[in-house]
């Protein structure tokens, strides 16, 4: 079955380290997203990639990082520059025009807590 | 100012009761699109129905339809026949900037959904 694969499903980071989140994806799908989800709250744009070896900021970036060397896959580091990680982070994908209709198909998520 | 407004923190609906979610959003753009997300417990985003600026109609898709009001910029979720199942958090999302390339979504802060036996 085609689908967005993200691992590890709970992580847990030490002060001061950086620690990367997989997210894999078989959908042949173009463009590739990072939201981050608090307690409560929406989703918040991390970083997007629109097709392989490019990626740009989204809404909350600082203290991120990511690369997408081949189109399956869009990894997402939290850096020890990121001061609140505590999070839910859900990636994703879509395929179709710029002007597509075509919905976002998420990962089950990983959630990142401090040690 | 806020791109997505859900007011609702949290509705609750008797099973088999219809039930409306109210999503209120804010563009300047002439082409964009607006989707509903369910969020059960477990996490996982689940897409449920969409609806085009420029549709005439509003989407329907099975026990979900979209009351799309593009003056009022509203397109609040109806759920017909509440299902204990339908219990989870509801997110309205919108994709705007055609032609920038930019193809992510902006995300509400969601409705919690309790459905009654």
């Amino acid at each position: 079955d085609g689908g967005i694969t993200q691992s590890p499903k709970y992580l847990f980071r030490k002060e001061g380290q950086n620690v990367t989140l997989s997210c894999e994806q078989n959908l042949n799908h173009d463009a590739m997203y990072w939201y981050r989800q608090d307690p409560g709250q929406g989703l918040r744009l991390i970083y997007y990639s629109q097709i392989v070896n490019d990626f740009q900021k989204g809404d909350i970036a600082e203290g991120y990082s990511v690369s997408r060397e081949k189109k399956e896959s869009f990894p997402l580091t939290v850096t020890s520059a990121q001061k609140n990680p505590t999070a839910f982070y859900l990636c994703a994908s879509s395929s179709g025009t710029e002007n597509s209709n075509q919905p976002q198909h998420f990962g089950d998520g990983t959630r990142l807590s401090i040690l | 100012a806020q791109k997505i407004t859900q007011t609702q923190p949290g509705m609750f609906v008797q099973e088999k009761e219809a039930v409306t979610l109210d999503c209120t959003y804010d563009t300047s753009d002439q082409s964009y699109g607006l989707f509903w997300y369910k969020q059960p417990s477990s996490g996982e985003m689940i897409f449920l129905i969409y609806q085009g600026s420029y549709d005439e109609q509003n989407a329907t898709e099975g026990r979900y339809s979209l009351n799309f009001q593009k003056a009022r910029k509203s397109a609040n979720l109806v759920i017909s026949a509440s299902q204990l199942g339908d219990s989870a958090m509801y997110f309205c999302a919108m994709r705007e900037g055609w032609g920038t390339g930019r193809r992510a979504l902006t995300f509400g802060s969601g409705t919690r959904l309790q459905v009654q036996p």
